[in-house]
């Protein structure tokens, strides 16, 4: 069955610092994947997505993501994080040939420390 | 920017009763979503919608559930006889096709008393 993991549930970065959070995924086919953001309060903004082609994706607030066919990852990278960045991090993955279907993992929580 | 609105935001419920939660899907956008969230899990798919059907369900989408899109902008809900493990914040969602990007609503909050 289709999973996707993120390994991390809590991280704590000091503002300036770089950043990776993790997620692996488990699917048969070509996965896209996807990269959402929720502030407290607010629903699920779509970060960036990765369908094929490039392999290195770029989104919106600075950050990009590397798929690794290889290593069954996405990891999301950004180089200098905001305090803004403080949210939480969801990592999804489309689940099946009809592509109507999201499976999420369980979300990293991003701290930044001053 | 266009955005899915969803209400309420929260919802206060006793056990056994009927509730329906109301999601306006962004206007050119052809698939319609619910996901749900029980505190401190993760996000999961309930059920996807296409062309005034149903397109896929999960496990979790029983006979308790329904969905609906009553006219041309909302999409609901609804769920019959509700349990304590129904409280979860429920999260509409759209897309313009499959395999695409989705944008989520900023839930609906429900507590089931």
């Amino acid at each position: 069955a289709q999973s996707v993991t993120q390994p991390d549930i809590h991280i704590t970065v000091s503002e300036g610092a770089s950043l990776e959070l993790r997620c692996n995924y488990s699917y048969g086919a070509t996965p896209y994947l996807f990269w959402y953001v929720q502030s407290p309060g607010q629903g699920l903004q779509l970060l960036l997505k990765y369908f094929s082609g490039d392999t290195l994706v770029q989104g919106i607030k600075g950050f990009e993501a590397e798929f690794k066919r290889s290593q069954s990852s996405f990891n999301l990278r950004k180089p200098s994080v905001h305090w803004s960045d403080a949210a939480e991090y969801f990592c999804a993955v489309g689940a099946n040939q009809a592509g109507t279907a999201l499976i999420f993992g369980k979300g990293t929580t991003l701290s930044v420390s001053s | 920017e266009p955005e899915v609105t969803q209400t309420p935001s929260h919802q206060v419920t006793q056990m056994g009763q009927e509730v329906i939660l109301r999601c306006v899907p962004i206007s050119n956008h052809l698939y319609f979503y619910w996901y749900r969230q029980i505190l401190g899990q993760k996000v999961e798919f309930l059920v996807s919608f296409y062309n005034n059907e149903i397109s896929e369900k999960s496990e979790i989408f029983d006979d308790q559930f329904s969905v609906e899109r009553p006219d041309g902008s909302n999409f609901t809900l609804k769920i019959r006889s509700t349990k304590l493990e129904d409280s979860a914040m429920y999260f509409c969602a759209s897309s313009e096709g499959a395999r695409v990007a989705q944008h989520f609503g900023d839930g609906t909050r429900l507590s089931i008393l």
